[in-house]
């Protein structure tokens, strides 16, 4: 069965110190890699999706990155807005996803 | 309305009651999921309902059923539901062949 590990599981930053956050994954043959952000209380949204080694994709301050065994999201001089839980996920089969725990992210001003 | 509406937003139901929650995509995607988020856990998938057809039930236990009339509509009947299934319930939708999906904001349920 494919499992998703995300690391650090809490991380907390002064504004404007970037960092990167950890998705590490088992799966026989991936087919997608997902990055969602949630805030407390509501669904995740959709930020990222990955298909093969090397791709990156950029959205404002977040940049995510796909090796063969783990993803990065890099954030860079994050803002107090960009605090929530950031979810990895993996496709496994057809129509399934397999999700981390989470890394939640808080950023100070 | 847009993207993945879900109703209601919070529920308290005893545990001898029977209720539902709703879901709606305004997407014109035409696959819907279920998803239990507990705390300290990862999202657990429930079911997944292609082209009105449910092509995924993850041993679900028979207290929850599903029913997916259209693809624009999902619910999900609850009965002699446990304490330990109080957690937030989120409804999802992709296209069959765009495995990207989106979310609502959930139903947060609590048994009492």
């Amino acid at each position: 069965e494919d499992q998703v590990t995300q690391s650090p599981e809490a991380l907390r930053l002064q504004e404007g110190e970037s960092s990167s956050l950890n998705c590490s994954y088992t799966v026989s043959g991936l087919r997608g890699l997902f990055w969602y952000r949630q805030d407390p209380g509501k669904g995740p949204e959709f930020l990222f999706t990955l298909y093969s080694a090397g791709e990156e994709k950029e959205k404002e301050r977040l940049k995510a990155t796909l090796t063969k065994k783990e993803s990065f999201l890099h954030i860079t001089a994050p803002k107090p807005e960009d605090s929530a839980t950031y979810l990895c996920a993996v496709q496994e089969g057809a129509q399934k996803l397999v999700f981390g725990q989470g890394t939640r992210l808080t950023i100070n001003p | 309305e847009t993207g993945v509406t879900q109703t209601p937003r919070h529920l308290v139901m005893g545990m001898t009651n029977k209720k539902s929650l709703k879901c709606e995509q305004h997407l014109g995607h035409n696959a819907m999921y279920w998803y239990k988020q507990s705390a300290k856990k990862p999202l657990e998938l429930m079911f997944v309902y292609s082209l009105e057809e449910r092509v995924e039930n993850n041993s679900v236990p028979s207290r929850f059923s599903p029913e997916c009339p259209n693809s624009s509509h999902l619910f999900l009947h609850l009965h002699t539901l446990q304490p330990e299934d109080s957690a937030l319930y989120l409804c999802a939708s992709s296209q069959t062949r765009n495995y990207e999906q989106y979310f609502g904001p959930g139903t947060r349920l609590t048994v009492t």
